[in-house]
């Protein structure tokens, strides 16, 4: 069975500054990977995905991830945040043509200070 | 995009109560998922409905939940006597049009007294 680890579980920083979450996953196989996001009493919404082809994925609203198959991690970045990124953020993974059920991480807290 | 929506948005019940948590797809589906989150845990798959029959469940779906569809439209998630541990958020979710991913509904939070 597959496991997700997401290192950070709060993170706090001020607008304008870069942000890396870490998602590392443990599964013998190929595997999906996603990224979603949950806005302060909203519902769970994908940032971005990766499949297959080219392991940087770039997603909605300046968000990219970077699929590392050596280090089976897949981390996600953003350059400059906003206030508006404040949200919870979940990485999750599905075996390559297995069951579409996805194993999420923790989830990571982030604030963003204006 | 498909679009879902969840009822009640937050259920508060006593102990040893009986729950419904309804789903209801924007358009017609066959394939649904329902997951819960405990308050700063990750999110856990219950279980995947597909064609008015469970295709999957987790070890967590004992036998206090079922799932139906009772009115070929809405989907069910019943929780028969509550325990102070099943206190969470609830998501349904659907299948969008790459079936590798899943489309989530605004979820209900349920808090056991």
């Amino acid at each position: 069975a597959q496991s997700v680890s997401q290192h950070n579980h709060h993170v706090i920083l001020s607008e304008a500054a870069s942000l890396e979450l870490g998602c590392n996953y443990s599964y013998g196989g190929t595997v999906n990977l996603f990224w979603y996001v949950q806005y302060p009493g909203q519902h769970l919404q994908l940032l971005l995905k990766y499949f297959s082809g080219d392991p940087l994925v770039k997603g909605i609203k300046g968000f990219e991830a970077e699929f590392i198959k050596s280090k089976f991690s897949f981390n996600l970045r953003k350059p400059s945040v906003q206030w508006s990124d404040t949200a919870e953020y979940f990485c999750a993974v599905t075996p390559s043509g297995g069951s579409y059920i996805p194993t999420f991480g923790r989830g990571t807290s982030l604030i963003v200070h204006p | 995009e498909p679009e879902v929506t969840q009822t009640p948005s937050h259920q508060v019940t006593q102990m040893g109560q009986e729950v419904i948590l309804r789903c209801v797809p924007i358009s017609n589906h066959l394939y649904f998922y329902w997951y819960r989150q405990i308050l700063g845990q990750k999110v856990e798959f219950l279980v995947s409905f597909y064609n008015n029959e469970i295709s999957e469940k987790s070890e967590i779906f004992d036998d206090q939940f079922s799932v139906e569809r009772p009115d070929g439209s809405n989907f069910t998630l019943k929780i028969r006597s509550t325990k102070l541990e099943d206190s969470a958020m609830y998501f349904c979710a659907i299948p969008t049009d790459q079936y590798n991913e899943q489309f989530f509904g605004p979820g209900t939070r349920l808090t056991v007294l």
